[in-house]
């Protein structure tokens, strides 16, 4: 089975904050994606990675940026965190091109 | 450009009834599409996929869709509801350029409730 790990279920922040979000798989995919989910809006992509310390922007990267130091590990980052960024974060990986994408969790992120 | 349009953020229906989540698609290219499915406080969940070939699609726990070329629709449907089967879903397309990593687009998401 695919296992798409994120690195916390619930984070609380404060204004300012430096965050970091973590994200682990372990079935060697190549791509792997940042999604930010918010009511009546779906799913909106942050940034995505095709290989590793590659990197492409989505549709909303203000305000984030990402790091793909390993094939397994995507982390995504707040360097000042808003109120306006409180969202379930998504992660996803999957093998390349338009194969499947496989989910984490999510992580809900409050910032205060 | 690709774009995802689910009609209706709420249906709700009575357990044994059919259920029609809707979905119209835009896309220049031929498409892939998926649906997926988001229990309380999880993750997104394949449901099924559609890319080439066969136009009805099935997938787990019952649920088929299909894709409609000419009224570009990808509709999910399910013969009779089941209580476990509330939760919310959201319909992708998917963009076909190798080096965009296959990026999903995904509409607004229909939550959909199941009455005993």
């Amino acid at each position: 089975d695919v296992k798409v790990t994120q690195s916390s279920r619930y984070l609380v922040k404060r204004t300012g904050e430096k965050v970091f979000l973590e994200c682990v798989q372990d079935m060697d995919h190549e791509n792997m994606f940042w999604y930010r989910q918010d009511p009546g809006l779906g799913l909106r992509l942050i940034y995505f990675s095709y290989d590793v310390k590659m990197k492409e922007k989505g549709d909303i990267p203000e305000g984030y940026s990402v790091s793909r130091e390993k094939k397994e590990r995507f982390s995504l980052i707040l360097e000042s965190a808003s109120t306006n960024q409180t969202s379930m974060y998504l992660c996803a990986s999957s093998l390349g091109g338009q194969e499947t994408q496989y989910f984490g969790p999510g992580t809900r992120l409050l910032v205060l | 450009a690709q774009s995802v349009t689910q009609l209706g953020s709420h249906v709700s229906v009575s357990e044994g009834a059919l259920v029609l989540l809707r979905c119209n698609y835009s896309s220049s290219v031929p498409p892939y599409l998926f649906w997926y499915v988001q229990y309380p406080n999880q993750g997104l969940q394949l449901l099924l996929k559609y890319t080439t070939g066969a136009t009805l699609v099935k997938g787990i726990n019952g649920f088929e869709a299909e894709f409609k070329k000419s009224e570009t629709s990808f509709h999910l449907t399910k013969p009779s509801a089941h209580m476990s089967d509330a939760a919310e879903y959201f319909c992708a397309v998917s963009t076909p350029y190798y080096n965009q990593g296959g990026k999903l687009i995904f509409g607004q998401g229909t939550e959909l409730s199941v009455k005993p």
